[in-house]
Formats: structure tokens, C-alpha cells, sequence
């Protein structure tokens, strides 16, 4: 049974900090990972996917694989109150369509 | 622009009395899916179809049925909602499966179920 473990939060992060968000799975064979925003009775956004170890960054996000450790982090730079909002991890093996979620961190940004 | 829709967007119903949430999506995606999202939980897969390939999860209850009439729609039929089944049932879209890229879903806006 793959598990996608989030600290459920709440985080809370200074307006124009760095919010690191971390999430570790236990199925070696995940292959695609994804990080989804989700604000409170919305749903949830595609913000960012990540496919090999190392950084990958868009605009003021990075996401960050580190396969052998078995651990994926969101960094969300110059943080916005705007970016308040449950952060969903989320991975997929390659050629199974099922995503596994972990179950979100809460962030709040504090002007 | 390309994307996924569903309606309604809010659903009230009563207990028994059957229900269906449809979803359309203009990206031309192969895979459509349906999750329920309960309060402060991660979204739960009910069903897939990849193209006409219906997949049920094998913890979906009886209760919930889907179709796909063609690549743009698809419908969750809930035949006799209880208290329990109020939740956010939301659909997404995939372009395919087995490819890094195409494998990255797109969620529509939610239907927001009330079992009264």
C-alpha cells in the first residue's frame, strides 16, 4: 500500500519568507509527483510536476526529488498572502493512472 | 480556453432520492476520472475511464455508477445518497497514462453534494 505522508500543518510563514513544504512517499517505483494548491472549498490546482531528482523551478515555486531518499519538498519563494491555501503532494508510478495523495499542508501567510 | 467543467456546481438532494453530476472537458483528454473529497481529506479515486475502459476502485460502493457516452462527458450517478455520501465530488482529466507528461491530471471546478 503506497503512502504519501504530509505534515498536515498549519504552517505558518511570513509574508515575503521562504514556505518549505516537504512530503515523503513509501513506494520505491513512484515515478511522477506532483504538487497541487487547493484553496478552502475550491479544487485542487496543478502547480507543479516533477519527474527526476533535483530542482525544477517555476517562477517563484520549486520543487525539489530526491528519489533515494524517497522525498519531494515545495519551496514557495517571496511568499504571498495569496498562497494561503492546503498543499496536496501527490505521486503516481509509471504506467498506473492512480495518483496517490497525501492528505495536504495547510499553509497561512501572515502579512 | 482548453478545460474541465462540472454541473452543477452545488447539489442538494434528499436521502434516497437519486442524483447525477456530469462533467464535460474540451482538452481532448483520453482518461477521465471521479474523485470524492470529504472535509480536511485528500481526494478519493471512485472510478477511471480510459477512453471507453471503465476501471472501478475496488472500494467504491455499489451506490455509485458512471458512463461515458463519449470522449467529452462523463457522469457520476449516485442511486440512493445517504448522509454519508455528501462530500465534494470533483472530476479530472488526463491526456493519457503510461507517459511522464500526459499522466498529469486537471481538475474541474467540484460539485459540492448536500444529502438532506
Amino acid at each position: 500500500q503506497k503512502e504519501v505522508e504530509q505534515n498536515s500543518g498549519p504552517l505558518s510563514v511570513p509574508e515575503g519568507a521562504i514556505a518549505s513544504l516537504n512530503c515523503t512517499y513509501s513506494d520505491r517505483v513512484s515515478q511522477s509527483f506532483f504538487w497541487y494548491r487547493q484553496y478552502s472549498g475550491k479544487s485542487p490546482e496543478l502547480i507543479m510536476s516533477i519527474y527526476s531528482n533535483g530542482d525544477k523551478e517555476d517562477g517563484r515555486f520549486t520543487a525539489q526529488l530526491n528519489k533515494a531518499s524517497q522525498y519531494v519538498s515545495l519551496l514557495i519563494r517571496d511568499s504571498q498572502p495569496s498562497d494561503s491555501a492546503t498543499y496536496l503532494c501527490a505521486v503516481i508510478d509509471f504506467g498506473n493512472e492512480k495518483l496517490t495523495f497525501g492528505t495536504g499542508t495547510r499553509l497561512t501567510i501572515i502579512p | 480556453d482548453a478545460m474541465v467543467i462540472q454541473n452543477p456546481r452545488y447539489q442538494v438532494t434528499q436521502f434516497g432520492k437519486p442524483v447525477t453530476l456530469s462533467c464535460s472537458q474540451t482538452l481532448n483528454h483520453n482518461v477521465m476520472y471521479w474523485y470524492q473529497q470529504k472535509s480536511s481529506q485528500a481526494p478519493k479515486l471512485l472510478f477511471h475511464y480510459y477512453d471507453k475502459d471503465f476501471n472501478n476502485e475496488a472500494d467504491t460502493p455499489d451506490n455509485f455508477q458512471s458512463r461515458r457516452p463519449n470522449t467529452s462527458f462523463c457522469f457520476l450517478d449516485i442511486r440512493s445518497p445517504g448522509l454519508g455520501d455528501a462530500a465534494m465530488y470533483l472530476c479530472a482529466t488526463s491526456r493519457d497514462i503510461g507517459d511522464r507528461r500526459g499522466n498529469e491530471q486537471f481538475f474541474g471546478p467540484g460539485t459540492r453534494l448536500t444529502v438532506l
